[in-house]
């Protein structure tokens, strides 16, 4: 099947710095790939969905200024938590649809996952 | 918009059978099935279209009842491998974003 990458797997950092998360399509183009968090025993939700060239569009509550998502290529989005603090502490993973046969069943491929601590 | 699961969570012994349901309020155009073991990332199970159809992998099948707005994941024979947190996901279009429920726990014991 497809491989989505992402990197790093756990990343700890000090409050008030940023933190960039990669998300890779290793096998096939993505033309949109979306970004979840989840918090410890809670369900996956999404933050924003991203499609290759334009800008991503965020769900509601999710603070666009704070979570910076770039999709610069068919095989690579970013996000970056801007000024983190301990309550984006989190697993945040990115997941990729290949198009145009992924349009219609809409599968994704998930990455592995993110773990952020930020103390 | 998210689609609500029943059961919460489910214990099992070893050979039992499951069944995991997924609801929605609004008409859906596919279910997705993933199960997540604790610190890992989702592992996909199937993908279920609008049309009722039925699919099935090794003892894990699942149905869609677009009528009923609602898809069930069955678990048969169960092993120690399926413990883990059931997630379903539900698309209202194609091409539109996935909206996952809240979980079902599910813990196999010997």
């Amino acid at each position: 099947g497809a491989v989505v990458s992402q990197h790093p797997s756990w990343v700890i950092c000090k409050s008030g710095t940023s933190v960039k998360i990669e998300c890779r399509s290793l096998d096939f183009q993505a033309t949109t790939m979306f970004w979840y968090r989840q918090f410890p025993k809670q369900s996956l939700m999404l933050m924003a969905t991203s499609n290759e060239g334009s800008k991503a569009t965020y769900e509601q509550g999710v603070e666009k200024d704070k979570f910076l998502i770039n999709h610069a290529s068919l095989t690579l989005s970013t996000l970056t938590v801007t000024s983190a603090h301990p309550e984006d502490s989190s697993f945040y993973i990115c997941s990729a649809r290949a198009g145009p046969a992924g349009l219609v069943t809409g599968e994704l491929f998930f990455g592995e996952g993110s773990r952020l601590t930020v103390l | 918009q998210q689609p609500v699961q029943s059961p919460q969570a489910v214990i099992l012994r070893e050979g039992e059978d499951a069944v995991i349901n997924c609801s929605s309020s609004k008409a859906l155009y596919s279910v997705h099935w993933y199960r997540q073991k604790h610190g890992e990332a989702p592992v996909f199970l199937m993908i279920l279209l609008k049309g009722g159809e039925q699919k099935g992998h090794e003892k894990i099948s699942a149905s869609f009842n677009e009528k009923k707005q609602q898809s069930s994941l069955y678990l048969t024979a169960s092993q120690l491998s399926y413990s883990g947190t059931y997630f379903c996901g539900t698309s209202y279009n194609q091409g539109g974003k996935l909206i996952f429920g809240q979980g079902t726990e599910l813990s196999v014991k010997p």
